[in-house]
């Protein structure tokens, strides 16, 4: 069975206290890992997609990196306005390519 | 702008009322998709259509059916909801091909179901 888990649940950090964030997952044939932040009482909203082992994508202070086991997202120097939950999400089966398995996501505080 | 837009936001229904979510996206996408959200369970998704006429299940399609007639809209439509299905509810559509299956999610929809 697709299985994708992220840890922490929930993180708080200072202001400009760097950390990463875990997404591990066990899936039979992985097409591409998406990353995306929530906002409360909103969609989420598409951060990085990576599709092979060694890759690395970057966007202002996140940065997403994947091998074949898990993706971390490091955030550096982390703002509060930083402060959302991050999903990950794999890209599985070879039909139409359109079935994803997303984790539970991460809470992130960062605290002024 | 380009997006995903749902109707309504917010529902309180019984259970049994056959109720339907409408779902509209301006990109000209081709894949739209239906996840219902729910805590400690993150986004599961319900159902998916890659093109008109052509829908397929996900992972928790039970007690929903969907329908996709024209090219920008999917409506999910519960027949008769029950309690189970009070859930935070989310459309989202986007392109085949590497590179471009980033999906764009609507604003979502809250359903209690009593």
């Amino acid at each position: 069975e697709d299985q994708v888990t992220q840890s922490p649940e929930a993180l708080r950090l200072q202001e400009g206290e760097s950390s990463s964030l875990n997404c591990s997952y066990t899936v039979s044939g992985l097409r591409g890992l998406f990353w995306y932040r929530q906002d409360p009482g909103k969609g989420p909203e598409f951060l990085f997609t990576l599709y092979s082992a060694g890759e690395e994508k970057e966007k202002e202070r996140l940065k997403a990196t994947l091998t074949k086991k898990e993706s971390f997202l490091h955030i550096t120097a982390p703002k509060p306005e930083d402060s959302a939950t991050y999903l990950c999400a794999v890209q599985v089966r070879d039909n139409y390519g359109q079935n994803f398995v997303f984790g539970p996501g991460t809470r992130l505080s960062v605290l002024p | 702008e380009a997006q995903v837009t749902q109707n309504p936001r917010y529902l309180i229904t019984v259970t049994g009322k056959k109720l339907t979510v409408t779902c509209s996206q301006n990109m000209n996408h081709e894949y739209m998709s239906w996840y219902r959200q729910d805590p400690g369970l993150g986004l599961r998704q319900i159902y998916y259509s890659m093109n008109v006429e052509v829908t397929d299940k996900g992972d928790v399609p039970e007690g929903y059916k969907v329908s996709r007639k024209e090219k920008r809209n999917f409506p999910l439509i519960l027949e008769s909801p029950s309690p189970n299905q009070t859930s935070l509810y989310f459309c989202a559509s986007s392109s085949p091909g590497q590179g471009r299956e980033t999906q764009y999610f609507g604003p979502g929809t809250r359903l209690l179901v009593l």
